[in-house]
């Protein structure tokens, strides 16, 4: 039981450059989640899907794109990547029974 | 739209102090969240709170929710220096989520 895995670890763009960031989580949740951390704040939703097949935007969603592939996976794409972008990206899921955050991606956009 | 308040963003306490945290928020709320965060990792989960007046232990920390009032409370109990962290709140309402700024804590010996 791994709980929510997230790749890659770190990664460094170039502005313009695309990238998926991938999660998986084997707790079979139905509810998956994205957030980014900026250096001393809280947690931004960018999106969320409450159930396989569904997606829905939070509160910053500019810029990315995300893909409920089933119900274990939830990825995150940038199309474009900007230096507003250099961010932690968290994914988190849950259900009735708990809440589980990845380990983070810190990614650079130079 | 949903907005959560926390207060207060930095909090320094002495060792074997009391202290609360609070949790303000601008909806109703299916479920209420406590995490801790340390420097350069991920969120730890501490409390789910889903009803009023329900109360959650565990150590030094007790969580409450008063969901009239659209309140939550960490309350940090004879604190130690293990607990220096950051401290952030969430509130889930339709499957979103979203965070309070986080409570820096610093417990000095």
């Amino acid at each position: 039981n791994a709980g929510v895995t997230q790749t890659p670890k770190f990664q460094v763009l170039k502005t313009g450059q695309s990238m998926t960031l991938q999660c998986a989580q084997d707790m079979n949740h139905n509810s998956m989640y994205w957030y980014r951390q900026d250096p001393g704040m809280g947690l931004r939703l960018i999106y969320y899907s409450a159930s396989e097949g569904t997606t829905d935007k939070g509160e910053v969603p500019n810029g990315y794109n995300v893909s409920r592939l089933n119900k274990r996976e939830f990825s995150l794409r940038l199309e474009s990547a900007a230096p507003s972008q250099t961010s932690v990206y968290f994914c988190a899921s849950i259900d009735t029974s708990g809440v589980r955050f990845g380990p983070g991606t810190r990614l650079t956009v130079t | 739209e949903l907005k959560v308040e926390q207060n207060p963003l930095f909090l320094s306490m002495q060792e074997g102090k009391n202290y609360t945290i609070y949790c303000n928020y601008s909806t109703t709320s299916d479920r209420l969240y406590w995490y801790r965060q340390d420097p350069g990792k991920s969120l730890e989960s501490l409390f789910v709170l889903l009803s009023n007046g329900a109360v959650k232990q565990e150590g030094r920390l007790m969580a409450s929710l008063d969901t009239k009032a659209r309140l939550s409370t960490l309350h940090i109990t004879a604190a130690v220096h293990d607990l220096s962290a950051t401290y952030f709140c969430a509130v889930e309402t339709n499957n979103d989520m979203r965070f309070g700024a986080g409570t820096r804590l610093t417990v000095k010996p």
